[in-house]
């Protein structure tokens, strides 16, 4: 089962940071954390993963606190194209485990 | 950009019937997937594959499913005899590394009706 707990629905306004919480109190030192949304339907889309330190690249930001409970992804600049159903998954790194463990996510809705 | 192409992407079967969904995942990656999503539901993985067998699989995944790299390009996923509880949308994925070393890239999916 999933391991992560995110609000079912949000807002943002177009042009606005949206900023998307997960939280993951039991995550393990191996465990990275992944999010990847999904477009309507269309297949899960990666965005980015990481460890405990935050990472940035061209579609997000991931901020990870530092017990490493928590994150937050960041779009910065949403669009309407953003709206989608983004997925929070916590995850261990090693050969033979192979499986993304999908929840229900957070829909978020971007307002023009 | 390179892409994990899905076909067909609407496939509609008869209960009982056998069916093969394709993909053609990206062509320098070794790890390969599929993954179901009943409608409203969450997206579940079934099967990976790596060096033509099974690495991983879950209990959805029993002896009605079957999964081939029949060449150097494509990826099956075979039902044997459909059910109606079959009916879901089918994902196939491929990555460079296994065991979350590299990202996923899903395709847009199958479209699987069983009547």
């Amino acid at each position: 089962d999933a391991k992560t707990t995110q609000p079912p629905s949000m807002d943002c306004a177009e042009g606005r940071a949206a900023n998307l919480p997960c939280n993951h109190s039991t995550i393990s030192g191996n465990e990275y954390v992944y999010w990847y949304r999904q477009i309507h339907s269309q297949g899960p889309q990666y965005i980015i993963h990481g460890l405990k330190n935050n990472e940035t690249n061209e579609m997000a930001s991931l901020i990870i606190t530092e017990d490493r409970k928590s994150s937050t992804l960041i779009l910065p600049h949403a669009t309407l194209r953003d709206t989608a159903v983004y997925y929070c998954i916590v995850r261990p790194i090693y050969f033979g485990n192979e499986k993304l463990t999908f929840g229900t996510g957070t829909r978020l809705t971007i307002i023009p | 950009e390179p892409e994990v192409t899905q076909t067909p992407s609407h496939q509609v079967t008869q209960m009982g019937q056998e069916v093969i969904l394709r993909c053609v995942p990206i062509s320098n990656h070794l790890y390969f997937y599929w993954y179901r999503q009943i409608l409203g539901q969450k997206v579940e993985f079934l099967v990976s594959f790596y060096n033509n067998e099974i690495s991983e699989k879950s209990e959805i995944f029993d002896d009605q499913f079957s999964v081939e790299r029949p060449d150097g390009s494509n990826f099956t996923l075979k039902i044997r005899s459909t059910k109606l509880e079959d009916s879901a949308m089918y994902f196939c994925a491929s990555s460079e590394r296994g065991g979350g070393l590299s990202s996923e890239f899903f395709g847009s999916g199958t479209q699987l009706s069983v009547l």
